[in-house]
């Protein structure tokens, strides 16, 4: 039972485009929305996260839109490079041990 | 600190033979977790400790065994394993302590097949 939905599966942008990834949550107890990216042969690393608390946060290039109304939570790259190319893992917490609940994941290429 | 460890890296296991994944992490973490990962898939959790001497099952834990006799260890235990353990296998750990950090560390991953 899929209770992170992650959109879309895979994407291709262009060198300082923007890159947006988005997830659905069906769980209204979730309380802590991770970003994980991936790069190939490497274990998944936290990129950021957010609290439904706030609507927004920014790290440098990185931002995490949060639509609490509508259970929604997006990934927005600005200025997309080439460095950028991974898989990128939505999350949500569901308390209990600190679990966490995948998404999908989404394969991003940044094209020169 | 080297994080979280895992080993083997690479692993070729015929039908019905058992097998441990390794994992050993040294941040002091009281939480630790096994997943899986499957190609589009995303992560499985399959089983997961709170602290040494507990172990509760994740979403996935049909044929898989684990322990956690130290803070610093969590093996995987596979039993006779089946080609649908074709994977890669993860191992993460995180600190709960107050409103701290929620943060999973990730190992760089164990890739099993069985053929």
């Amino acid at each position: 039972q899929q209770q992170v939905k992650q959109s879309p599966q895979s994407l291709i942008v262009q060198k300082g485009g923007i890159s947006i990834i988005n997830c659905a949550y069906e769980n209204t107890a979730f309380d802590y929305f991770p970003w994980y990216q991936q790069f190939p042969g490497k274990g998944p690393a936290l990129l950021i996260a957010i609290r439904p608390d706030v609507s927004e946060k920014k790290e440098g290039r990185f931002t995490i839109s949060f639509n609490k109304s509508a259970k929604q939570f997006s990934l927005h790259i600005m200025d997309s490079q080439p460095g950028d190319s991974a898989t990128y893992f939505c999350a949500s917490y569901t308390g209990g041990g600190n679990k966490l609940t995948f998404g999908t994941g989404t394969q991003l290429k940044v094209e020169l | 600190n080297a994080g979280v460890t895992q080993t083997p890296k690479f692993r070729i296991l015929k039908i019905g033979q058992s097998m441990t994944l390794q994992c050993t992490q040294d941040m002091n973490h009281n939480y630790m977790y096994w997943y899986r990962q499957d190609p589009g898939m995303g992560l499985k959790l399959i089983y997961y400790s709170v602290g040494a001497g507990i172990t509760d099952k994740g979403e996935v834990p049909n044929g898989y065994n684990v322990s956690r006799s130290t803070t610093e260890d969590f093996p995987l235990r596979l039993e006779l394993a089946a080609p649908s353990q074709t994977s890669v296998y993860f191992c993460a750990s995180s600190y709960r302590g107050g409103t701290g950090s929620l943060e999973q560390y990730f190992g760089p991953g164990t890739r099993l097949t069985v053929t």
